[in-house]
């Protein structure tokens, strides 16, 4: 199936320091989700987004839509240990049938006390 | 909130058994996921559903099945289990052009 880029694949960084990930896809897209997955946990929705150029936040979250509808960003404001996961974005592509989703591969963030 | 329900989080299965894997969602959603999760290569689709009675083969169905004989129940099923469908399994539901939401996941470990 279709993947979504998502980068970068790994982050190392220090508690209150500002997070930045994307996915980027060669096709338009009609929707992107964005994701979190503690370890052994099913993954959680942070933030949803359905127009071209939205930008949504959820606390210290930032996602944005992207205005070509080919790529979506995440930013994280001073990160704090809990923010420690995993983050997917998914997205629908347009003009697909059904209803299945991409999914980027994920981005692994750690944080540094 | 949207509720998403896997019916075990853990499970070990010797090669050859059958495994049961079920999930229930309480919102009405009318599509339904399975996925696997493995190091690496992310998240795969094995079945979906968008109504009941009825299901599509995703990425990777080979070696599993599925059931949906209500709108809020999913099941997956593993005739018979061999080692390389050790894994995480996840379940998500979803309105159609809307967000998924998933289940807790349940890791199975098959020896």
């Amino acid at each position: 199936g279709q993947q979504l880029n998502q980068s970068p694949q790994s982050m190392f960084i220090q508690e209150g320091e500002d997070v930045s990930m994307n996915c980027t896809s060669s096709s338009i897209f009609n929707t992107w989700l964005w994701y979190k997955q503690d370890p052994g946990e099913g993954p959680v929705l942070l933030i949803a987004l359905y127009k071209a150029g939205e930008l949504t936040s959820n606390g210290r979250l930032t996602a944005q839509f992207g205005i070509t509808r080919k790529d979506s960003f995440l930013n994280i404001s001073a990160s704090i240990p809990s923010d420690v996961g995993i983050y997917f974005c998914a997205g629908h592509p347009h003009r697909t049938s059904g209803s299945r989703l991409t999914f980027g591969e994920g981005t692994q963030l750690t944080v540094n006390p | 909130d949207v509720k998403v329900t896997q019916s075990s989080r853990y499970l070990v299965k010797r090669t050859g058994e059958k495994v049961f894997l079920e999930c229930v969602q309480d919102m009405d959603h009318e599509n339904m996921f399975w996925y696997r999760q493995d190091p690496g290569l992310g998240l795969r689709l094995i079945y979906f559903s968008y109504d009941v009675k009825m299901k599509e083969k995703g990425d990777i169905p080979e070696g599993y099945s599925v059931s949906r004989e209500k709108k809020e129940r999913f099941s997956l099923i593993l005739e018979s289990t061999s080692t390389n469908q050790t894994s995480m399994y996840l379940c998500a539901s979803r309105f159609s052009s809307a967000e998924a939401f998933f289940g807790q996941g349940t890791r199975l470990t098959v020896v």
